[in-house]
Order: C-alpha cells, then sequence, then structure tokens
C-alpha cells in the first residue's frame, strides 16, 4: 500500500530564506507527482506537476525534483516571502484497487514571517 | 477563469437529512472527482467519474452516490447524512488519467 510521507510537519522561517520540503513515497511505480498549496480554510491550487518520465519542473521562484528510484520528491522554494505562507501537500498518481488515483501526504505547513 | 467551482461552501445538516452537492467545470474535462478532507486522515477518494454517464467508488463511497449527466457537472449526494459524514468535500477535475488535477474550493459540511 501506498504511503506517501511529508517532512517537516510544520516550518517556520524569517522571510527570504530557500526552503526545501521533502516528500517521499513508499511505491515507485507512480504516474506522476504533484505539489499543491492550501490556504486554511480553502481549496487546494495546483503548483507543479511532474511526470514519472520527468527530473524536475520549474515555475517562478518553485523547482520541484523527482527520483522515483529513491522515492522522493522535493519542493523548492527561493527567496521565500510571507505570502507563500500554506499547506504543501504532494499527491502521487497511482493505479491502486482498480483504479488511477491520488494519494496525499499529510502536509508541511509553512509560516514565512517578516 | 471560473475552473472547478462548488456548491454550497456552507451547510449544516441535521442526521438523517439528504443533501447535494454540486461541481460545476468549464475546462471541458473528462475526468471529475470527488475527495473529503478529514484532520488526521488527509484526502480521501470517494467517487470519480471519467466521462459523462460514467461513475464509479473510490476508497471511501459509503453513504455517498454520486451522478454525472453533464459532462461539466458532477454531483454528490448524501442520501441519509451521520455526524461522520461532517467534513470538508472538494471537487476536482483533469482532463486526462494522469493529467494536472484542478480543484474546487471546498464545501464545509457538519451534519449535527
Amino acid at each position: 500500500k501506498q504511503e506517501v510521507t511529508q517532512i517537516p510537519a510544520a516550518l517556520s522561517v524569517p522571510e527570504g530564506e530557500n526552503l526545501v520540503l521533502n516528500c517521499s513515497f513508499t511505491d515507485s511505480a507512480i504516474y506522476n507527482l504533484q505539489w499543491f498549496r492550501q490556504d486554511p480554510g480553502k481549496g487546494l491550487t495546483s503548483l507543479l506537476l511532474i511526470q514519472s518520465s520527468q527530473r524536475e519542473q520549474t515555475s517562478g521562484r518553485l523547482n520541484a525534483s523527482l527520483d522515483k528510484s529513491s522515492g522522493r520528491s522535493t519542493l523548492y522554494i527561493a527567496a521565500s516571502q510571507p505570502g507563500d505562507s500554506a499547506t504543501y501537500l504532494c499527491a502521487g498518481r497511482q493505479l491502486s484497487g482498480g483504479y488511477n488515483k491520488l494519494i496525499f501526504g499529510a502536509g508541511t505547513r509553512l509560516a514565512v514571517h517578516p | 477563469n471560473a475552473g472547478v467551482t462548488q456548491t454550497p461552501k456552507f451547510r449544516v445538516l441535521k442526521t438523517g437529512q439528504s443533501m447535494t452537492l454540486l461541481c460545476a467545470q468549464d475546462m471541458n474535462h473528462e475526468y471529475m472527482y470527488w475527495y473529503r478532507q478529514d484532520p488526521g486522515m488527509g484526502l480521501r477518494l470517494i467517487h470519480y467519474s471519467v466521462g459523462e454517464g460514467t461513475t464509479a467508488k473510490g476508497e471511501v463511497p459509503d453513504g455517498y452516490n454520486v451522478s454525472r449527466l453533464k459532462k461539466q457537472n458532477f454531483l454528490l449526494g448524501l442520501e441519509s447524512a451521520a455526524p461522520s459524514q461532517t467534513s470538508v468535500y472538494f471537487c476536482a477535475s483533469s482532463s486526462g488519467r494522469n493529467t494536472e488535477a484542478f480543484f474546487g474550493q471546498g464545501t464545509r459540511l457538519t451534519v449535527v
């Protein structure tokens, strides 16, 4: 059974720091991995999608990498800002129980203070 | 740029009442999903649809029914609400089986 773990569970940093959020998965048979952002009381906003054949994706100050062989993905946030404060979720997509689904980690709660 | 829209955003039900949550997407996506998010449990798939007129069960389907009569809409029904169904419900859509998933803003449901 696929398990997705995110470390750390919470992170508090001063503005301007470069951050690395970690996501690990136990079953490497994933089609892709997607990173989301969730603000309190809000929905999930898609940040980056990495297909299993890719190594990384970049969008602005965000860079996500994927290493299927080691079961790891990282989300790198450059020059963090208070507006980056949110919970970050990773989700691996795979065939499980006869259907294709996203399996989510519990998230990393990020606080960036001025 | 509406994307995925959920109605309503908040609802309080009494045990035994029924209700329908509506999800609408304007991206012409084939795939649509209903998830629930609970503290300590993360997001879990309730039901999904791979196209108009089709539905299938996810990992926690009991107590819920769904319909996809139109491609752009995916309805989630609770026939007889129970306190265990208190949760935040999210709808999502994607163009294909392994493509990017887009989520709605959620419906916060409380069953008393």
